[in-house]
């Protein structure tokens, strides 16, 4: 059974600093890996996929690496600003099924103090 | 429309009651999924349309829990004689490729309290 682990489970960083979010996955027998913000109270917004056959994808100040063969995968945030506090999820998908159940971490709670 | 719409929003219910959750697709994504979040999890994933059938519905915890996509466009979440352990935020995505490449979009959820 997949499982998918994020570390840290929260942190707090001040505006302007460069951090990296940690997801790790037990399986790597995957087709993507799939990075999310959610709001609070709010959905998911999809930030990056990443093919398995990729190593890594870019959008503005967000950049995501995946290691597959060692199950990782990072999401580095540039200069981050307050306006990037929220929760950042990673997600997984099998390769042996068509399309169905991404295996979701907990997720790292992020705050930027101003 | 322009995102995934889910209604209602909030749902306050009692014990043993029945409830239903609506989820309204991008138009012209052919796959649809259900996820439940508890709070401070990830979501986990309940059923998966492709179309008009469901083509995994694995994660449905028992037999109260029920979906429907009548015309492979909007669907409908049934929980019937509801408990307070089925409290959560209910997510729904939808996909236009359906296959493994699909990226998915979510909605906002509906957030499901069983008194």
């Amino acid at each position: 059974k997949q499982e998918v682990t994020q570390i840290p489970a929260a942190l707090s960083v001040p505006e302007g600093e460069n951090l990296v979010l940690n997801c790790s996955f037990t399986d790597s027998a995957i087709y993507n890996l799939q990075w999310f913000r959610q709001d609070p109270g709010k959905g998911l917004t999809s930030l990056l996929l990443i093919q398995s056959s990729q190593r890594e994808q870019t959008s503005g100040r967000l950049n995501a690496s995946l290691d597959k063969s060692s199950g990782r995968s990072t999401l580095y945030i540039a200069a981050s600003q307050p306006g990037d506090s929220a929760t950042y999820l990673c997600a997984v998908r099998p390769q042996e099924t068509s399309g169905s159940r991404l295996t979701f971490g907990e997720g790292t709670q992020l705050t930027v103090n101003p | 429309g322009a995102g995934v719409s889910q209604t209602p929003s909030n749902k306050v219910t009692e014990k043993g009651k029945y409830v239903e959750l609506r989820c309204d697709p991008i138009s012209g994504h052919t796959a649809l999924y259900w996820y439940r979040q508890s709070l401070g999890q990830g979501p986990e994933f309940l059923i998966y349309f492709q179309g008009t059938g469901a083509a995994d519905d694995s994660g449905l915890p028992n037999d109260r829990f029920f979906a429907v996509r009548p015309e492979g466009s909007v669907s409908t979440l049934k929980i019937q004689r509801t408990e307070r352990g089925d409290s959560a935020v209910y997510l729904c995505a939808s996909s236009l490729a359906g296959g493994i490449t699909g990226e998915l979009f979510f909605g906002e959820g509906s957030r499901l309290t069983v008194l």
